[in-house]
């Protein structure tokens, strides 16, 4: 069993404070990563991939991947009220894993003003 | 229209209906997935299609039986379903094996 773990949360952070949420999976031989946004209501929105080991940055978001402990985490800089929503991590296996993503259950974020 | 399409948005169906969800993706990618999204559980992945061929199916009962006609087009045909299988059910597609997009999602009542 392939196990992606997020805590639910939810995780309250006050405006502009960094927001990080966190990601473990079981496959050691997991070659991609992803985060995605939900809100309520809607459906996942792809915000972020990582496939290397260390930091990607992209505008206040920030993906870090660690191969060796099995972790991969999100921080949200400078955190808005309209950050609040799910967010859930996703992994994928190696090449010969086929088309599947593992998604964890995700972690709730509030973020108040 | 761009994205990923999927109608109806939401459904309300009794467990003797037969109903059918479509999902169409504008975004030119060759693998289109539906997934299952229950409270308090992970996305659960029900089919995988790429290229029209169906290449994975994570054991999912018979009363749901995809149908791929193109790389375009996705539909999932619903029959005498129970009420644990109401839901949101939404379809994705990729370019590749990694980065997924999802459609806004049909949201199913089983009365």
């Amino acid at each position: 069993q392939k196990e992606v773990e997020q805590n639910s949360g939810p995780l309250s952070v006050p405006e502009g404070a960094i927001a990080s949420l966190n990601c473990t999976y079981s496959d050691r031989g997991s070659q991609s990563f992803f985060w995605y946004r939900q809100y309520s209501g809607k459906s996942p929105e792809l915000i972020m991939s990582i496939y290397s080991n260390g930091d990607k940055e992209d505008g206040r978001f920030t993906a870090q991947l660690n191969k060796a402990s099995q972790y991969v985490s999100l921080l949200i800089r400078d955190s808005q009220p309209s950050d609040s929503a799910t967010y859930l991590c996703a992994v994928k296996g190696n090449s010969n894993s086929g088309y599947a993503l593992n998604f964890g259950k995700g972690t709730s974020l509030l973020v108040t003003p | 229209e761009t994205g990923v399409t999927q109608t109806p948005r939401h459904l309300v169906m009794g467990m003797t209906n037969k109903k059918s969800l479509k999902c169409e993706q504008h975004l030119g990618h060759n693998a289109m997935y539906w997934y299952k999204q229950s409270a308090k559980k992970p996305l659960e992945l029900m089919f995988v299609y790429n290229f029209k061929e169906q290449t994975e199916n994570n054991s999912v009962p018979s009363r749901f039986s995809p149908e791929c006609p193109n790389s375009s087009h996705l539909f999932l045909h619903l029959h005498t379903l129970q009420p644990e299988d109401s839901a949101l059910y939404l379809c994705a597609s990729s370019p590749n094996s990694y980065e997924q997009y999802f459609g806004p999602g049909t949201r199913l009542t089983v009365t």
